[in-house]
């Protein structure tokens, strides 16, 4: 595709559900990275990708928290037990080279809501 | 802990004005400096990124960074409408990590 995508873009669940979130990067960028935004701050980061492993995932907030990307393309975060805190957009990004020396082009992000 | 620290704003500008954007950060280590526009309820999109000391133009943006200072910004000149969003400043340290440190944004208004 010409751009980052994400699926779903608005995600409504209930506390204590299972949800999974959809980033598809730019065809041939190797790195993927995940972050998740609340209303007036900035991009938080949580996780990154370099090919098929994660090459840093200090910012995952907890254990509740997960992400793969098997086949080193598409990315899933996934997020047991939702919290209401949980609520932000998520947001993927990925870019050709390793970070800090590429642009990173973001996704649309998922809207997540926990009620 | 590396901070990134911007006001929030906001900045309110009259078209055709200069809009002057800044960014400090903590970690005195930090190597590459960028500039994000977000426009209310879109993503990220980057505007220009900068590593060395002094200034970057790139038609009416010009970024600056004192390293010295720990300091960047952002100006616009010739501000228009459509300029108003929020500007985001993100900073990769040093210390073998270089994923951005966002700050939490400035947001711009440009008034007609």
């Amino acid at each position: 595709g010409a751009g980052v995508s994400q699926t779903p873009s608005n995600k409504v669940t209930e506390k204590g559900k299972y949800v999974e979130l959809r980033c598809d990067p730019i065809s041939g960028h190797t790195a993927l990275y995940w972050y998740r935004q609340s209303l007036g701050q900035g991009p938080e980061f949580l996780i990154y990708f370099q090919g098929t492993g994660a090459a840093d995932d200090s910012g995952l907030p907890n254990d509740r928290f997960f992400a793969v990307r098997p086949e080193g393309s598409v990315s899933t975060l996934k997020i047991q037990r939702t919290e209401r805190g949980d609520s932000a957009v998520y947001l993927c990004a990925s870019s050709l080279f390793p970070p800090g020396t590429d642009t990173q082009y973001f996704g649309p992000g998922t809207r997540l809501t926990v009620l | 802990q590396k901070e990134v620290e911007q006001n929030s704003g906001p900045l309110s500008v009259p078209e055709g004005a200069i809009a002057s954007l800044n960014c400090t950060y903590s970690d005195r280590g930090s190597q590459s400096f960028f500039w994000y526009r977000q426009y209310s309820g879109k993503s990220p999109e980057l505007i220009m990124f900068i590593y060395s000391n002094g200034d970057k133009e790139d038609g009416r943006f010009t970024a600056q960074l004192n390293k010295a200072s720990q300091y960047v910004s952002l100006l616009i000149r010739d501000s228009q409408p459509s300029d108003s969003a929020t500007y985001l400043c993100a900073v990769c340290g040093s210390g073998g990590s270089y994923i951005p440190t966002f700050g939490r944004g400035t947001s711009l208004i440009v008034h007609p």
